[in-house]
């Protein structure tokens, strides 16, 4: 099975700081049809997971364009611009290449 | 705007079963490939399960830790999916998301707790 490892496990960042997390899979994500399904969500606290960003780098129309996704491989970052207070919370990356399907563990960002 | 709501969940004793039920609306629930996770006190998700469309002869896969054990299945006339699980243990206690994990869609999840 795919094993998914995320750092650093936790950021504290000021408002306007950049943040980057990592996330590494055991195991390519380029799948058969040559799309990588890596994928991050952002868990805010008491909230249930909410979509950031699919297939590495295409952000969804609701997110800010101070995320952006890159990576490929075995390797990928998410990155915030400038962090702003509404984006605390856990950031999840998963994998939808290989079955299981499998998050990692996640990274808590909180706002200094 | 797409919705899901999850109910059933429970405290429930070892070894007994219970079925959870995703209500959805707001997108062709037919064609969709729907998805169960579910996410520990540790606060670590897991894939549970996922069915896919008529088309795809409602195939399905399981998470190993589930397999055997849980069922997911679908209602296309009532737009919902559902988790049938059984012989439950104590390690399946978790908050328990029904997703439409590919189009980034999650409900609000519902506890399932798993206690003598």
């Amino acid at each position: 099975d795919v094993v998914m490892t995320q750092t650093p496990v936790s950021l504290s960042l000021a408002i306007g700081q950049p943040a980057s997390i990592s996330c590494k899979s055991s195991q390519s994500l380029l799948g058969t049809s040559g799309k990588t399904f890596l994928n991050w969500i952002l868990q805010r606290p008491g909230q249930s997971p909410k979509r950031l960003i699919y297939q590495v780098s295409k952000l969804y129309s609701e997110v800010p364009d101070r995320f952006s996704g890159s990576g490929s491989e075995t390797e990928f970052t998410l990155k915030i611009s400038r962090v702003e207070a509404e984006d605390l919370g856990v950031y999840y990356c998963w994998q939808g290449t290989h079955f299981p399907h499998a998050f990692g563990s996640g990274t808590k960002l909180e706002i200094k | 705007e797409v919705q899901l709501v999850e109910t059933g969940g429970s405290l429930v004793q070892p070894g007994k079963s219970l079925k959870l039920t995703c209500a959805t609306s707001g997108f062709t629930f037919s064609n969709a490939w729907m998805h169960w996770v579910r996410q520990s006190p540790e606060k670590q998700l897991e894939w549970v399960a996922q069915i896919k469309a008529k088309s795809n002869n409602y195939a399905t896969y399981y998470a190993e830790s589930v397999k055997g054990r849980f069922t997911i299945s679908r209602d296309d006339s009532k737009s919902s999916v559902y988790l049938q699980m059984n012989s439950l243990k104590e390690e399946d206690t978790a908050i328990y998301y029904c997703t439409l994990l590919y189009g980034g869609y999650w409900g609000q999840g519902v506890m399932v707790t798993v206690s003598s």
